[in-house]
C-alpha cells in the first residue's frame, strides 16, 4: 500500500458523458501527478500539481481538466468522453524533499 | 520529438542468472531518470530516482547506473528470482514533462 488512494476503482460510462476521478496523496505530499495507461499508448503523463498550482503539463486533452484542492486532494475531470478514453488512470504523489513518486491503485475507466 | 527507448522489449531469464536492460533518453534538459517495477494488476512501484551523471544506485539485488551525457541508464538484476518477473519501466523527467518508455517485460524461468 503506497498511501495514495484513488476513487472509484472502476467506472463504466457512455460516450459523451463527463466523469470525475479523485486522488488523495500520501500524508504530507504536496505534489500530485496524473497518468493515463491505455493499451496502445503505454503510460502517459497528463499533468502535475504542486500545492494547489499547476506545475507541469503533458499530453492532456482539452476535454480533460484537473485541480488540486487546499486539502491537497486532486480531481481529474474528463468530459465529452470518447471510446478511446477508456484506460487506467493513475495518480502519484511525492514529497518536496524527494523525487520518488508513489502511485495509487488506479481507476479503470470504460467508455461504452 | 522526445523519445524514451527501452530494450529489450521482452526477456526470458533462467532463475539464478543475472541480467540487465537499457533505457535510452534525450541527453538535453535532463532533470531525473526514474526506474519503476510494475507487476501485473498492480501499480508501478518506484525503484530508483537518478539525477547525477555517473550515479549508481542499489536496492538488494537490483542496481542501476546513469550516463546523462550519452543519454542511457542500465538496470541490473543479480541472481534473478521468480518474484523479479515484472515489467521494468524507465521515465525521463525533464521537470516540465515526464516521458515513459514502453518497458522491458522480464520473465524468470524456473
Amino acid at each position: 500500500d503506497s498511501g495514495v488512494t484513488q476513487t472509484p476503482k472502476h467506472l463504466i460510462t457512455a460516450t459523451g458523458q463527463r466523469v470525475t476521478l479523485r486522488c488523495s496523496p500520501r500524508s504530507g505530499d504536496l505534489s500530485v501527478y496524473w497518468y493515463q495507461q491505455s493499451l496502445d499508448q503505454g503510460l502517459q503523463f497528463l499533468i502535475q500539481y504542486y500545492n494547489g498550482e499547476e506545475r507541469a503539463k503533458g499530453n492532456i486533452l482539452e476535454r480533460f481538466s484537473a485541480q488540486q484542492f487546499p486539502d491537497l486532494h486532486s480531481e481529474l475531470n474528463l468530459s465529452s468522453l470518447e471510446l478511446g478514453d477508456s484506460a487506467l488512470y493513475f495518480c502519484a504523489s511525492n514529497a518536496a524533499s524527494t523525487d520518488t513518486q508513489y502511485f495509487g491503485p488506479g481507476t479503470r475507466l470504460t467508455v461504452l | 520529438i522526445l523519445n524514451v527507448e527501452q530494450s529489450p522489449q521482452s526477456l526470458h531469464v533462467q532463475e539464478g542468472d543475472s541480467t540487465n536492460f537499457t533505457c535510452s533518453f534525450p541527453s538535453s534538459n535532463f532533470y531525473a531518470l526514474h526506474w519503476y517495477r510494475w507487476e501485473t494488476a498492480k501499480s508501478p512501484e518506484a525503484l530508483f530516482v537518478m539525477t547525477l551523471n555517473g550515479d549508481e544506485k542499489k536496492k538488494g539485488r537490483i542496481s542501476a547506473t546513469l550516463n546523462t551525457k550519452e543519454g542511457y541508464s542500465y538496470l541490473y538484476i543479480k541472481g534473478s528470482q521468480p518474484e523479479d518477473s515484472a515489467t521494468y519501466l524507465c521515465a525521463f523527467d525533464r521537470d516540465d514533462k515526464i516521458i515513459f518508455g514502453k518497458g522491458t517485460r522480464l520473465h524468470i524461468l524456473p
